[in-house]
């Protein structure tokens, strides 16, 4: 079974529109932490957001929030007033410990193309 | 500048000729990571360390090593590279496992002929 799941292939908005970017996981731990990141068209890989699992409040960094539903197990990317930059692929990642304080590896979702439409 | 650097930027080599990527960070960072990526695959983890001298397979580790012997450089050894490694490799590194961004390096493009 994938441990990060992105039900989008691809995406569409209307510039100044918001977009929600799907991503669900599958952890028994009780720690762990999602990240997103993006992949403009030059390559390179940008980080935008984390979420621990414990943390109380939903992750904000600008334009960009992670709606986290723990029960759910879903971390949706939410970003607002989408801007012509943000065409890119969006990745989710989430990380896991595999031993306390110890080892952690990092498993991504497919990702996501995200079209911003003028 | 705090960056990872990854030597060659894009690669073309045979079947079975050993190659190394290079991966150097300069931000003391204890944990390093190699991922490859594929078409509709997203990244996938190689190898990670923990820190020096601690290495840990990922979910895709056959037909590859790696080593930290120093902090700053993890180099990604292909021993025998077979046209399925043909791959965007990026090399990562945080500041130790746990809530903290990962900083990518620019990626290596390899193609096995």
């Amino acid at each position: 079974a994938q441990k990060i799941t992105q039900t989008q292939p691809g995406m569409f908005v209307q510039e100044k529109e918001a977009v929600t970017l799907d991503c669900t996981y599958d952890t028994s731990d009780p720690s762990y932490g999602l990240f997103w990141y993006k992949q403009p068209s030059s390559g390179e890989m940008i980080f935008l957001i984390y979420q621990g699992s414990y943390d109380q409040q939903n992750a904000t960094e600008g334009r960009y929030s992670l709606n986290f539903q723990k029960a759910r197990k879903s971390a949706n990317l939410v970003i607002s007033a989408s801007q012509l930059g943000d065409s890119a692929m969006y990745f989710c990642a989430m990380r896991e410990e595999l031993t306390q304080g110890g080892s952690e590896k990092l498993v991504f979702g497919k990702g996501t193309k995200l079209t911003v439409n003028p | 500048e705090a960056q990872v650097t990854q030597n060659p930027r894009y690669l073309i080599t045979v079947t079975g000729k050993k190659l190394t990527v290079t991966c150097s960070q300069n931000m003391n960072h204890e944990y390093m990571s190699w991922y490859r990526q594929d078409p509709g695959l997203g990244l996938r983890q190689i190898y990670y360390s923990m820190n020096v001298e601690v290495t840990d397979k990922g979910d895709v580790p056959e037909g590859y090593k790696v080593s930290r012997k120093e902090k700053r450089n993890f180099p990604l050894i292909l021993e025998s590279p077979s046209p399925n490694q043909t791959s965007l490799y990026f090399c990562a590194s945080s500041l130790r496992a746990g809530p903290y961004e990962q900083y990518f390096g620019p990626g290596t493009r390899l193609t096995v002929t």
